[in-house]
């Protein structure tokens, strides 16, 4: 049973609107901030969100990231091609003393 | 610019030692969390450790997949950051990455730096 659970995979086409789940418990996103990372392929993970919904400099405002209770989300609006990846949570777990990431959710641009 | 290029992934038997180096630059290394990450191939992402800011004294946490087999370490004078692999296993066969965890005034703001990686392949 994984700590952080997000879905393995997500599609859409052009243009449309798509989230991602992460879903935990109280003792880490319940308690602590949600990350969210996407990792182009062949590439290294790039920050795309940090304190659940703050945007780094670059990162389109296409992408907004939101948390509720024990789980979090990324949307992604007005997809695009350039958006297939795999998108990844993290968040780190108080009780384990650990930082935990999600499994990770391979999005497909259709 | 902010760099950080990791060296020293190589082929090593299980049950044998490794040590990967960090070199950052481009930042005051002091300032900032340092984090190792690894990536089995094909798979997701995961934690390896943390090497917190002098502010934090420097304190370290590690995943409970390698907490007593791996030590992470960091050379301030040098800029580096270490980690020293021992008992290897065939699950720790991944790319390795090198992150910078941005603390600013308010605190820690996350992974914001990353290097390319280094892989290491546990096998016999």
């Amino acid at each position: 049973q994984p700590v952080l659970t997000q879905p393995p995979s997500a599609s859409g086409t052009p243009g449309q609107r798509v989230t991602i789940s992460c879903s935990g418990s109280s003792s880490n996103i319940g308690d602590n901030f949600v990350y969210w990372f996407q990792q182009l392929p062949g590439t290294a993970p790039k920050l795309l969100f940090y304190k659940n919904n703050q945007r780094p400099s670059g990162v389109p405002d296409r992408f907004s990231g939101s948390k509720s209770g024990t789980s979090a989300s990324l949307a992604i609006s007005g997809l695009r091609s350039e958006d297939e990846a795999d998108y990844f949570c993290a968040a780190w777990d108080g009780s384990l003393s650990e930082v935990f990431f999600g499994g990770g959710t391979k999005l497909t641009v259709l | 610019e902010v760099r950080l290029v990791e060296s020293g992934g190589a082929l090593v038997q299980p049950g044998g030692s490794l040590r990967l180096s960090c070199a950052a630059s481009g930042f005051t290394f002091s300032d900032h969390y340092m984090d190792w990450v690894r990536q089995a191939p094909g798979k997701g992402l995961e934690w390896v450790g943390r090497s917190r800011n002098r502010a934090n004294s420097y304190t370290t946490d590690y995943a409970a997949s390698v907490k007593g087999r791996f030590t992470i370490s960091r050379d301030v004078s040098e800029n580096s950051l270490y980690l020293q692999m021992t008992s290897l296993k065939t699950e720790d066969t991944a790319v390795y990455y090198c992150t910078r965890g941005y603390c600013d005034t308010t605190g820690y703001q996350g992974l914001d730096y990353w290097g390319q990686g280094t892989l290491v392949t546990v096998s016999s």
